[in-house]
C-alpha cells in the first residue's frame, strides 16, 4: 500500500524567506502522480503544484518549485520569496491509475509566514 | 463559472439523525470524491464514485453512504451509525483530461450534538 510521510508538523519564517517543505512516500508503482495542495485558513483546498512521476523535470509554478527524487522517493516543495499570503496547511499527496487516482494523502505541515 | 459547490457550508444536527451533504459539479467531470478532514489532520477517502450508478467504499465508508444518480450530484448522507460524525467534509472531482488532480469544493463543517 502507498504511504505519504510529511515529517514536518508546523514551520515558521519570515516573510521573504525561502521555505523547504519535506514529504516521502512509499509506493511500489513507477507511474504515478505527486502533488502538492494549500489549504488556508479558509480551509478551500488548492492545488499548488503537480509532478508526473516519469518527468525527470522538476515542476515549478512561479514561486513554488519541487525537488523530485525518484529513486529517494522524497519530493519536497520549496517557496521562494515567502509571502503572508503562503500562511497555510500544506497536503502532500500520491495518486496513480492502478489505484483509481485515489489520492493519499500526508499528514500535513502548518506554515506560518511572519511578518 | 465552472466548479464544485457544497452546501452548506456549515451545518448542525442532533445526534441520531440523518443529514446529507450535497455536492454538484458543473466540470463535466466523471469521478467525485468524498473525504473527511478532523482538526490537525489529513484527508481521509469516505467514498469515490468513477460513473454514474456506481460508487466504491474509500477507508472509512462506515456510517456514509452515498448515491450518483446524475454526473452532476454526488450526495453523502452520514447516518445515525456513524459514531464520531463532526468534521469537515470535502467533496472533489477529477478531470478526464489526464494529469490527475483533484478539484474541491469549499467544504462543509457537520457539527453533530
Amino acid at each position: 500500500a502507498q504511504t505519504v510521510t510529511q515529517s514536518q508538523p508546523e514551520m515558521s519564517v519570515q516573510e521573504a524567506e525561502t521555505v523547504t517543505l519535506s514529504c516521502t512516500y512509499d509506493t511500489s508503482e513507477n507511474n504515478y502522480y505527486l502533488f502538492w495542495y494549500k489549504q488556508p485558513p479558509s480551509r478551500q483546498m488548492i492545488l499548488v503544484i503537480r509532478q508526473e512521476a516519469y518527468k525527470q523535470q522538476n515542476a515549478t509554478e512561479n514561486r513554488f518549485s519541487v525537488n523530485f527524487q525518484k529513486a529517494a522517493k522524497s519530493f519536497s516543495l520549496k517557496i521562494s520569496d515567502s509571502q503572508l499570503g503562503d500562511t497555510a496547511m500544506y497536503f502532500c499527496a500520491f495518486s496513480s491509475m492502478d489505484s483509481n487516482y485515489q489520492l493519499i494523502w500526508g499528514a500535513g505541515t502548518k506554515l506560518i509566514i511572519k511578518p | 463559472d465552472g466548479g464544485i459547490t457544497q452546501s452548506p457550508k456549515y451545518l448542525f444536527r442532533k445526534e441520531g439523525q440523518n443529514v446529507t451533504l450535497s455536492c454538484e459539479q458543473n466540470l463535466n467531470h466523471d469521478a467525485m470524491y468524498w473525504y473527511r478532514q478532523d482538526p490537525g489532520q489529513g484527508l481521509r477517502l469516505i467514498y469515490y464514485s468513477q460513473i454514474v450508478n456506481d460508487f466504491q467504499k474509500g477507508d472509512i465508508a462506515e456510517g456514509y453512504s452515498v448515491s450518483r444518480e446524475k454526473k452532476e450530484s454526488f450526495p453523502l448522507t452520514v447516518t445515525s451509525a456513524q459514531k464520531n460524525p463532526t468534521a469537515f467534509y470535502l467533496c472533489a472531482s477529477i478531470s478526464p483530461q489526464g494529469h490527475s488532480e483533484q478539484y474541491f469544493g469549499p467544504g462543509t463543517r457537520l457539527t453533530v450534538t
